[in-house]
């Protein structure tokens, strides 16, 4: 079955960049969404269409899709960004999440 | 404003029945595709279900057969049926807006509704 995989955590310094990738092997031909939960929160979404933000979603939130691999970067990391982020995308009528990725900013 | 609120979970034995409920505001539900994703304590978000503008619904395959997605127009609210409960169904159920319609990407959610299968 199709699936979608992340790294299951990535790490970053405050004021650097993290990079949290996505892959599957049709995501080259539909869009990939990201959403950020943290703890005891419902998720919020920070990227549709590969590369479009929501409007109160920071500048520093950037998405990419190539190939079979789409990619959320947060540049300038900070303490708040730390939380887990999903990638998502659809297969036909199916709606498929990945795994996640927690994000520590440390 | 958009807003969706969940309401009707709680605690349910294997094998009953629970129906969820997501009241919407700021919007009409019958021009969305909305979407209900649950996510099991500890894991990921899940999804399970989402109705079309026009009527038309979909399930994934761990719930197709024992959960009915459906909506009241004249409430602006959408529901999920959901029988023949079993442990593994234990999670938080949000409620979604998909503004994306079959881009599927959602910008609003619910607050979560916990339903716990247990005896």
């Amino acid at each position: 079955s199709y699936e979608l995989t992340q790294p299951p955590s990535v790490s970053v310094s405050p004021g650097q960049t993290a990079s949290i990738t996505c892959s599957g092997e049709k995501l080259g031909d539909t869009y990939a969404s990201w959403y950020q939960q943290k703890p005891g929160q419902s998720p919020v979404l920070v990227i549709y269409q590969d590369t479009e933000r929501p409007s109160g979603i920071p500048e520093r939130f950037s998405g990419s899709n190539s190939g079979n691999t789409a990619t959320l970067t947060i540049s300038v990391a900070q303490a708040m960004d730390e939380a887990d982020y999903y990638c998502q995308t659809w297969n036909d009528t199916t709606v498929l999440f990945g795994r996640g990725t927690q994000l520590t900013v440390l | 404003e958009v807003h969706l609120v969940e309401s009707g979970g709680g605690l349910v034995q294997p094998g009953g029945s629970l129906r969820l409920s997501c009241a919407a505001s700021g919007f009409t539900v019958s021009s969305n595709y909305m979407t209900w994703v649950r996510q099991a304590p500890g894991k990921g978000l899940e999804w399970v279900s989402t109705i079309y503008g026009g009527g038309d619904t979909y399930y994934a395959d761990s719930v197709k057969g024992r959960f009915t997605i459906s909506r009241d127009n004249s409430k602006n609210t959408v529901y999920l049926q959901m029988d023949s409960l079993r442990v593994e169904d234990t999670a938080v159920y949000y409620c979604a807006r998909d503004s994306g319609g079959r881009y599927y990407y959602f910008d609003n959610w619910g607050q979560g509704a916990l339903v716990t299968v247990s005896s």
